[in-house]
C-alpha cells in the first residue's frame, strides 16, 4: 500500500543547531503539508507545497518538494527550544477522484538547552 | 485556537460497544476528514467530508462510518469495538473549493478513546 516514511524517527539536537527531516512517498503526491504536534497537543499546519521542486521559507523554517513530488523535507536553522515537538509530513494521494492524505511517521525533536 | 472543536474530550468504552465521536468545523469550511492517532504514531486518515458526502477513505473497516451535516459539523461512528481502536481521534476541517483537497487542514483538539 501507500506509504510516507520519514527519518530520522528520532532527534536531539543542541540549541543554536539545525534539524533536519526527511519525507519520502512510495509514490507521487499531488502536494504534501507539513504538520508540528507538540506533546498533547494536536497537529498544527506548517505549510504546504505544490509544484515539483518548489522550496518555502518561513523564518528559520525551510521547506523542499522534490522534483518528482515523491519526497520533501523540512530544515530548521539554528534550532530553538521552542521547536520542541513532533514533524509530520503528511502527502495527498488522489485515486478516481478520492482524495486521502497519508501522514508520515513523524519525526520527534528534542532540543537541549 | 483553530475554532475546530471535539466532543467529548475522553471517553472510556468496553470491548464490542459503539461510540459517536463529533466534531464542529471552523467557520466557512466545507470539508471534514477524520484520522486515528495512536500513542506515538502519525495520524492515519479514515475519511473525509465534502459537502455532507464521503469523497475519500482510508484502510478502515466498514465499522467505521460517518457522517456530515448541513452545517458542514460531523460525527465519526465506531461499532463493535476492539481493543486497539483505543486512540486519539482527531477531527480536521478545511476549505475546499471545488472538491479539491488543496487547503489548510485545522486540526481540533480530539477525542482520547479507551476501549477496555
Amino acid at each position: 500500500g501507500q506509504q510516507v516514511m520519514q527519518i530520522p524517527q528520532y532527534q536531539h539536537v543542541q540549541e543554536g543547531e539545525d534539524f533536519t527531516t526527511y519525507c519520502n512517498s512510495s509514490t507521487t503526491l499531488s502536494n504534501i503539508q507539513w504538520y508540528k504536534q507538540r506533546p498533547g497537543g494536536h497537529p498544527v499546519f506548517l505549510i504546504q507545497l505544490v509544484k515539483s521542486g518548489e522550496v518555502k521559507k518561513q523564518k528559520r523554517l525551510t521547506f523542499q518538494f522534490g522534483e518528482a513530488k515523491k519526497n520533501s523535507s523540512l530544515h530548521i536553522t539554528a534550532t530553538q527550544t521552542t521547536d520542541v515537538g513532533t514533524y509530520f509530513c503528511a502527502g495527498l494521494t488522489t485515486t478516481s477522484g478520492t482524495y486521502k492524505y497519508i501522514f508520515g511517521t513523524g519525526t520527534r525533536l528534542k532540543v537541549l538547552a | 485556537e483553530t475554532g475546530v472543536t471535539q466532543s467529548p474530550t475522553h471517553l472510556i468504552k468496553t470491548r464490542g460497544q459503539q461510540v459517536t465521536l463529533r466534531c464542529s468545523s471552523q467557520s466557512g469550511h466545507n470539508t471534514v476528514s477524520w484520522y486515528q492517532q495512536a500513542l506515538g504514531q502519525g495520524p492515519q486518515f479514515i475519511f473525509q467530508y465534502y459537502r455532507e458526502e464521503e469523497n475519500g477513505r482510508g484502510n478502515f473497516p466498514p465499522r467505521f462510518s460517518g457522517l456530515q451535516f448541513p452545517n458542514y459539523s460531523s460525527e465519526l461512528n465506531v461499532n463493535a469495538l476492539e481493543l486497539d481502536d483505543s486512540a486519539l481521534y482527531l477531527c480536521a476541517s478545511s476549505y475546499t473549493p471545488l472538491g479539491f483537497a488543496t487547503d489548510t487542514q485545522y486540526f481540533g483538539p480530539g477525542t482520547r478513546l479507551t476501549v477496555l
